[in-house]
């Protein structure tokens, strides 16, 4: 159990439709990251948070957002869905910031949650 | 684009065998990192390698650094049928103001019992 908690863990929906993932990161870790996997893609990072402020993008529609509230958790908010939207998405947490420069360690993963659009 | 490419795609060996995967990457890291993705499951790191360390070592695993080649390989000794998994390399890339660890496509391995 890495200490990452995410829900929910499967969610089928139609293509239009707008979902919601969340994510509780590990105890004590300020850095919250959303990474999204697919067979065409691989793992392609997508926005990381720290301490409640955005911190780096990767490749994210403008159909997706996020946040990470006062108490850490994140959610990452995914709407107007195409079916090329499906795919695992993983939040990760870590101690460090990834701050230029600085030392990047660890990522915790959670489970993920399966999102398929029909 | 992936920072990190790892070689072979697919890997099948026999329990006992060692199996190893290579990474190439792009540009300048920090560190590098290996991670282990059961089927369906979330990624669970393994070993971390500064880029200023040539080679590590953890229980079975043996991970080595080239950093004029910008490439990296991990080796699993004695393999057994548990070890099958998905491996992914992560680097964090150096330069920019963005901070990110990129992953590659993975090896899939399988150990045959």
């Amino acid at each position: 159990d890495s200490g990452v908690t995410q829900t929910p863990k499967h969610l089928i929906t139609a293509t239009g439709q707008r979902v919601t993932l969340r994510c509780s990161p590990r105890s004590g870790d300020l850095s919250v990251y959303w990474y999204q996997q697919s067979l065409d893609q691989g793992l392609q990072f997508r926005i990381q948070y720290y301490n409640g402020e955005e911190r780096a993008k990767g490749n994210i529609l403008e159909r997706f957002s996020a946040q990470q509230f006062p108490d850490l958790h994140s959610e990452l908010n995914l709407s107007s869905l195409e079916l090329g939207d499906s795919a695992l998405y993983f939040c990760a947490s870590s101690v460090g910031t990834g701050l230029a420069g600085g030392f990047f360690g660890e990522l915790f993963f959670g489970e993920g949650s399966r999102l398929t659009v029909l | 684009s992936q920072q990190g490419e790892e070689d072979p795609q697919a890997l099948s060996i026999q329990e006992g065998e060692n199996a190893t995967m290579n990474c190439s990457y792009k540009t300048s890291i920090n560190n590098l990192q290996w991670y282990r993705q059961n089927s369906g499951r979330g990624l669970v790191h393994l070993i971390l390698i500064r880029s200023n360390e040539r080679e590590k070592h953890s229980g079975r695993l043996r991970v080595t650094l080239d950093t004029s080649k910008k490439s990296s390989s991990l080796l699993i000794t004695a393999s057994r049928a548990a070890d099958t998994a998905s491996y992914f390399c992560a680097t964090d890339g150096s330069g920019g103001s963005n901070y990110k660890l990129t992953f590659g496509k993975g090896t899939l391995l399988t150990v045959n019992p």
